[in-house]
């Protein structure tokens, strides 16, 4: 069962536009969410997260939204960049545990 | 700071060996957690350590056996692993505030580990 689905396994953007990385969740005792960002062959890197009190946070060109109805939460990053070119996965944890649930992975692709 | 060192960065073994992997955090975290990730697919959580005590196992086999022996040192003992054990071995530290949800997991670089 699949708490966590990133329905889209990659995504190619061009240089300077935006990207927007998607994720639904199943459960609703996740209280907050996370973005990570990966390379081949090294550990996941913190990029950004939401609290489920919010909707919205942002830091500098990375903004997570958060839709608690839907379930869904997106990732936006604007402009895009090539270093951006990276595996990107969405998490969740609930408060009463200490699992981190992580979502398939979307591989972004941003091209000059 | 939110590093999290991990060594050796890769390990190549025999399915006789025992061999450890060590993780390291200086930021004051008191939450250790160890996941396996193969290629193409989300880390799995393996062991979760909450004030140096084992808090969650997730029916983990017996040839891996964590060690926490104190708050800012995490180990993995291997022995006698398969091939398909092989596999990028992540370690990651939180806060773990009691009473908050949002602890955010900072992870290591991780092990490359190939079981010949």
């Amino acid at each position: 069962d699949q708490q966590v689905k990133q329905n889209s396994p990659s995504l190619s953007v061009q240089e300077g536009r935006i990207s927007i990385l998607n994720c639904d969740y199943t459960n609703s005792m996740f209280d907050y969410f996370l973005w990570y960002k990966k390379y081949p062959a090294e550990g996941p890197t913190f990029l950004i997260s939401i609290s489920s009190i919010k909707d919205k946070n942002e830091d500098g060109r990375f903004t997570v939204f958060l839709n608690k109805s839907a379930k869904h939460l997106s990732l936006h990053i604007v402009p895009s960049q090539p270093g951006d070119s990276a595996v990107y996965f969405c998490a969740a944890s609930d408060s009463n545990t200490d699992k981190l649930i992580f979502g398939t992975g979307t591989r972004l692709q941003v091209f000059p | 700071d939110t590093e999290v060192t991990q060594t050796p960065k890769h390990l190549v073994m025999g399915m006789t060996n025992k061999k450890s992997l060590k993780c390291e955090q200086h930021m004051g975290h008191r939450a250790m957690y160890w996941y396996k990730q193969k290629a193409k697919k989300p880390p799995e959580l393996m062991f979760v350590y909450s004030y140096e005590k084992l808090s969650i196992n997730e029916s983990v086999p017996s040839r891996f056996s964590p060690e926490c022996p104190n708050s800012s040192l995490l180990n993995l003992h291997l022995h006698a692993l398969q091939p398909e054990d092989s596999a990028l071995y992540l370690c990651a530290s939180s806060q773990r505030r009691i009473g908050t949800s949002t602890d955010t997991q900072y992870f290591g670089p991780g092990t490359r580990l190939t079981v010949l």
